[in-house]
């Protein structure tokens, strides 16, 4: 069964980092792109960030480009977003998705998601 | 980037009803959408890929239909554990952008 285990939110002050982490278990994580997707407090989604299989391309949200960094470590079956200079409005929960097949972008698993809070 | 507009915002149903809900893409999109449903707490869950094809598992009274601009998610009668929102997404073109959702509730 496939499994997509988020974890590493919490409280950051405005300006701060933090790097969230995605274990995957159940599928061959090697062989599939992934994804970051986002939700606001109350609001919708707001897809984040993609990465291929073996790194060599990303691609984020233009209002995440610069801040974060998608990347994903084969051997230990997991996916990581590091997020810096961090604004009140990057507080969301942050889920990670993995792809239908690779390069799908139709997001056929998701994690349960981690809260980010960015506030004083 | 491609923006996804879907109406009605809120939807008030019974259950045993039939619910149509729609995603209307500011440029074509091909048939390259999705819908998602997500309850509360939850994460959403994929129902339909690729404007009409369901997911894995999915029951076959929800069926999506459209192409180019404009999209329809029916649910043919609702069941109870229907009542969630509900999400549209393009993947045609970068970025993936979702639509703002439905509210399907309970008349």
């Amino acid at each position: 069964e496939v499994h997509l285990v988020e974890s590493g939110g919490g409280l950051v002050q405005p300006g701060g980092s933090l790097r969230l982490s995605c274990a995957a278990s159940g599928f061959t994580f090697s062989t599939y792109t992934m994804n970051w997707v986002r939700q606001a407090p109350g609001k919708g989604l707001e897809w984040v960030s993609y990465i291929t299989t073996s790194s060599g391309t990303t691609y984020y949200a233009d209002s995440m480009k610069g801040r974060f960094t998608i990347s994903r470590d084969n051997a230990k079956n997991s996916l990581y977003l590091q997020m810096n200079s961090l604004r009140d409005e990057d507080t969301a929960v942050y889920y990670c998705a993995r792809d239908s097949a690779s390069g799908s972008s139709i997001f056929d698993y998701w994690g349960q998601g981690t809260l980010v809070t960015v506030s004083s | 980037e491609i923006v996804l507009t879907q109406s009605p915002a809120t939807l008030s149903l019974s259950p045993g009803e039939r619910a149509t809900l729609s995603c209307r893409a500011s440029q074509s999109v091909s048939s390259y959408l999705a819908w998602y449903q997500q309850k509360p707490g939850q994460a959403p869950r994929l129902l339909i890929y690729d404007a009409s094809n369901r997911a894995t598992g999915i029951p076959a009274r929800f069926s999506g239909s459209g192409s180019g601009t404009e999209f329809t998610l029916t649910i043919s009668s609702l069941e109870p554990e229907d009542f969630a929102v509900y999400y549209c997404q393009q993947r045609n073109n970068w970025p993936i952008t979702f639509g703002q959702g439905t509210r399907l509730e309970i008349k």
